[in-house]
């Protein structure tokens, strides 16, 4: 069966940092991926997809980055993060039903 | 306009009661649609999927009215377990694109 593994859980980090969330996924070739992101009291965010290696789409002009360096892995990245940057990141892959299954999440805090 | 439209609530009904949810979308295209359901600070976990038929499953029935853009959830008997947000979900017609709703929060009392 297939399984998504996200980390770190929780994350804090000082202004101006780096950032690197990763996220792989088993059981499955070729997966559409995807990283949301959900702000404190609102909704889920599209932030990138991939439909394939070195493939990425960006939905919102941001202070993120996303690779795909295999497969079945999608990385997100900051070169400096700012406040804003806070909340709780999603990785997702689609199904071959079209639905799409979700991470356990990495909580980011920005301080 | 917002692309999937949900009302926030929060609904706060009595266990053993009936709750319906309705979410608006606004890409006549859209080709698929599905409810999520999210835990406190927790990720979105698929509820279900919504024909054009309408489907059932359990307690919960999902519909969908293609003509006036929208869909709805119905819980039926409500237990104390279904509180939760419930997140409305639409693919568009180019297949790799889900755009999610804000949520709509329930809160099921004794």
């Amino acid at each position: 069966s297939q399984t998504i593994h996200q980390w770190p859980a929780t994350l804090v980090q000082p202004v101006g940092s780096p950032l690197s969330l990763e996220c792989t996924v088993e059981g499955t070739s070729n997966p559409n991926l995807y990283w949301y992101r959900q702000a404190a009291g609102r909704g889920l965010q599209l932030l990138f997809y991939s439909v394939g290696i070195g493939q990425i789409s960006s939905e919102v002009p941001q202070n993120l980055s996303a690779s795909r360096p295999q497969d079945r892995q999608f990385i997100l990245s900051s070169k400096k993060l700012l406040l804003s940057d806070s909340g709780f990141y999603l990785c997702a892959w689609k199904g071959t039903n079209t639905e799409a299954f979700f991470g356990q999440g990495t909580r980011l805090t920005v301080v | 306009r917002k692309e999937v439209e949900q009302d926030p609530g929060p609904f706060n009904v009595p266990e053993g009661a009936t709750v319906a949810f309705n979410c608006t979308y606004s890409n006549s295209a859209s080709q698929s649609f599905f409810w999520y359901r999210q835990d406190c600070r927790k990720e979105p976990k698929l509820l279900m999927s919504v024909y054009s038929s309408g489907n059932e499953d359990g307690r919960f029935t999902a519909q969908l009215n293609g003509a006036s853009q929208y869909i709805s959830l119905l819980i039926r008997d409500s237990k104390l377990s279904d509180s939760a947000t419930y997140l409305c979900v639409v693919r568009e017609s180019s297949g790799d694109k889900l755009t999610f709703g804000t949520g709509t929060r329930l809160a099921v009392r004794p």
